[in-house]
């Protein structure tokens, strides 16, 4: 079975600061999906940026960005200029890129706290 | 469109008793899925449809029971709720035939607590 580990449970970074969020995984597959979700107070989840596993090229979703590592099954998201509303927990998450299996496997969380 | 809705928001029952977690979602997706959410945890899939008149069991299925009963809504029950059930519950919907095939979508979740 697939797991994903997360291995800070809490980062804290300076506003306008950039942070680093830690995620490894793993798969026998060699095709998949990887996400990150952000989970504010609000309890609501949202989609940050999603990475393909066939792509060698790091997803870029304005300030956020990951540095995919295939080979070492790593994939961390760097959050640039750091803003208040980027407080919550972050969640990273694997998928099978088979159709009509679409779950998402979690690992625990990190929860980022942004300091004035 | 409203995406995916819960209800109810907010729940406390007492060992032994039962309900049912409604979702439904109004974006014309096949798979819909439900999760807990513990702390230290992460969400761990309960159960998921992939489509209309089909469940299946994920990580932890044990004391929940689940029905599809139209391609809009999927509900969750608790027979005989035990404290191990408190948790946030979270439903979620995607359709691998649409262009954003990668995403789910998830509802505002379900707290439940079981004294």
């Amino acid at each position: 079975a697939q797991t994903v580990t997360q291995s800070q449970p809490e980062m804290s970074v300076q506003e306008a600061e950039t942070v680093t969020l830690s995620c490894t995984y793993d798969t026998s597959e060699s095709d998949y999906y990887l996400f990150w979700y952000k989970q504010p107070p609000s309890r609501q989840m949202i989609l940050v940026i999603r990475q393909e596993a066939y792509k060698q090229q790091n997803a870029t979703e304005n300030r956020f960005s990951v540095n995919f590592q295939k080979a070492a099954k790593s994939f961390s998201l760097k959050i640039s200029d750091s803003q208040l509303g980027d407080a919550a927990m972050y969640f990273c998450a694997y998928r099978e890129s088979n159709f009509g299996n679409e779950k998402l496997t979690f690992g625990t969380g990190t929860r980022l706290t942004i300091i004035p | 469109n409203a995406g995916v809705t819960q209800t109810p928001k907010f729940q406390v029952l007492k060992t032994g008793q039962s309900m049912t977690l409604q979702c439904a979602q109004d974006m014309n997706h096949n798979s819909m899925y439900w999760y807990r959410q513990d702390p230290g945890m992460g969400l761990r899939l309960i159960y998921y449809s992939a489509s209309e008149g089909t469940t299946d069991k994920g990580e932890v299925p044990n004391g929940y029971n689940v029905s599809r009963l139209n391609k809009r809504e999927f509900s969750l029950r608790l027979e005989s709720a035990a404290p191990s059930q408190t948790s946030v519950y979270f439903c979620a919907s995607s359709d691998p035939g649409s262009i954003l095939v990668y995403e789910q979508y998830f509802g505002p979740g379900t707290r439940l607590t079981v004294t």
